[in-house]
């Protein structure tokens, strides 16, 4: 059974600029969280979608959203990109939304210059 | 709100055990997990504690006491790749919040 895929796994970009990262779950899994993590800040939780809809958010600016497709895949958004965003972007996936046990990938690492 | 405390850093020998505290509070309580987290790694599960007791897994345990707001994760006969950033992550309703993680160091 694939693992979770976070594509790409590197990236820069420059201040102002906007970028989409993705994550593929594990297959049969419906929920799909994702993360900023930074040294100063540890693990944010950003936001969870199951079943193509936001069930949470966290405390982020509206310059990050994301979205769901009906095969669980997920995306999520960051426009108008600052300094403070370049940081690690983790997404997990679990079966469903109690999240009992999360799996994540391998993470996103972005860079903003 | 979530508010979520362990140490920053531990130092320990090959062999010892090791035990990692973490306290929280949070906006309801369902469940915590333990996470490892090797540098430049996915963070990969270790244990999840709903109701109060020991949970022990291998060489790995993880204690909750609910009313007192505290976890510990316990690491017994340390080896080197034990080394990593070890999360306690509470959860208040559907989402786990992590803390900052405790860096452990295991030396020979």
């Amino acid at each position: 059974k694939a693992g979770v895929t976070q594509t790409p796994r590197y990236l820069i970009k420059t201040r102002g600029q906007q970028v989409t990262l993705s994550c593929s779950p594990i297959s049969g899994h419906r929920s799909v969280s994702w993360y900023q993590q930074t040294p100063g800040q540890g693990l944010q939780f950003l936001f969870e979608y199951f079943s193509e809809t936001q069930r949470n958010k966290g405390n982020f600016p509206g310059r990050f959203s994301g979205r769901q497709f009906s095969n669980s895949r997920s995306e999520m958004n960051v426009s108008t990109l600052e300094l403070g965003d370049s940081a690690l972007y983790l997404c997990a996936s679990s079966p469903d939304s109690s999240n009992t046990e999360a799996f994540f990938g391998q993470g996103t690492r972005l860079t903003v210059v | 709100g979530q508010n979520i405390d362990q140490p920053t850093e531990m130092t320990a020998t090959e062999g010892a055990i090791v035990q990692i505290n973490c306290t929280y509070q949070t906006s309801g309580f369902n469940g915590l997990f333990w996470y490892q987290q090797h540098a430049g790694e996915a963070p990969t599960f270790l244990s999840y504690n709903v109701l109060d007791g020991l949970e022990e897994k291998g060489r790995f345990s993880s204690f909750l006491s609910r009313s007192k707001g505290y976890s510990y994760l316990l690491l017994k006969e340390l080896q080197m790749k034990d080394s990593a950033s070890y999360l306690c992550a509470p959860r208040g309703s559907y989402i786990p919040t992590f803390g900052r993680g405790t860096s452990l160091i295991v030396h020979p």
